[in-house]
């Protein structure tokens, strides 16, 4: 069964600063996506970065970064010039080509301290 | 274009009643999902459809939960005989394709209270 791991269930940072967000999984699939959501105090859940496992270049979204290593299974999210708005909960997530379904890690929980 | 929507947004209901989730996916988007989310943890997939087919139905609990989509567009999540370890966050997203490359677009939940 795939699994997403989280061991962090909570990180604080200083604004302006950055900080990584650990995520682990296990799969024995070949073709496979990451993803990291964020879901504010409003609850929405909203995509920050996505990664496709076949592609060795981290993806990047202006301040957000991963760091995926596909052979120790690991993706973490950075984030730069940390902002208040960045403040959530963040979710590391996967699934796979031909099972579309979202496997979820239990999440850690963002604060930003001003 | 309007995201995807959900009603109602907040449900209390007593134990033993049956009650109806609904969700109005993105205008031609393919691909729908339900997922539950207990508060202080992830969201857990429920089912999913591609157009009006039911795909994948592992995730619902047990055969008190039901779902549709009868017309490949809005779908209907249906708990009957609610108990109060019903009580969650449902969710319900939607995406262009049954791809992992195409981002699913979450709706706002409906929280669903079982007294």
């Amino acid at each position: 069964a795939q699994t997403v791991t989280q061991s962090q269930p909570e990180m604080s940072v200083q604004e302006a600063e950055t900080v990584t967000l650990s995520c682990t999984y296990d799969t024995s699939e070949s073709d496979y996506y990451l993803f990291w959501y964020k879901q504010p105090p409003s609850r929405q859940m909203i995509l920050v970065i996505r990664q496709e496992a076949y592609k060795q270049q981290n993806a990047t979204e202006n301040r957000f970064s991963v760091n995926f290593q596909k052979a120790a299974k690991s993706f973490s999210l950075k984030i730069s010039d940390s902002q208040l708005g960045d403040a959530a909960m963040y979710f590391c997530a996967y699934n796979f080509f031909g099972n579309e379904k979202l496997t979820f890690g239990t999440g850690t929980r963002l604060t930003i301290i001003p | 274009g309007a995201g995807v929507s959900q009603s109602p947004r907040y449900k209390v209901t007593k134990r033993g009643q049956d009650v109806a989730l609904r969700c109005d996916p993105i205008s031609g988007h393919v691909s729908l999902y339900w997922y539950r989310q207990a508060l202080g943890q992830g969201p857990e997939f429920l089912t999913y459809f591609n157009y009006e087919a039911q795909q994948d139905k592992s995730g619902l609990p047990n055969d008190r939960f039901s779902a549709e989509r009868p017309e490949g567009s809005i779908s209907t999540l249906t708990i009957q005989r609610t108990e109060q370890r019903d009580s969650a966050m449902y969710r319900c997203a939607s995406s262009l394709r049954t791809s992992g490359r195409h981002e699913q677009f979450f709706g706002p939940g409906t929280r669903l209270t079982v007294l």
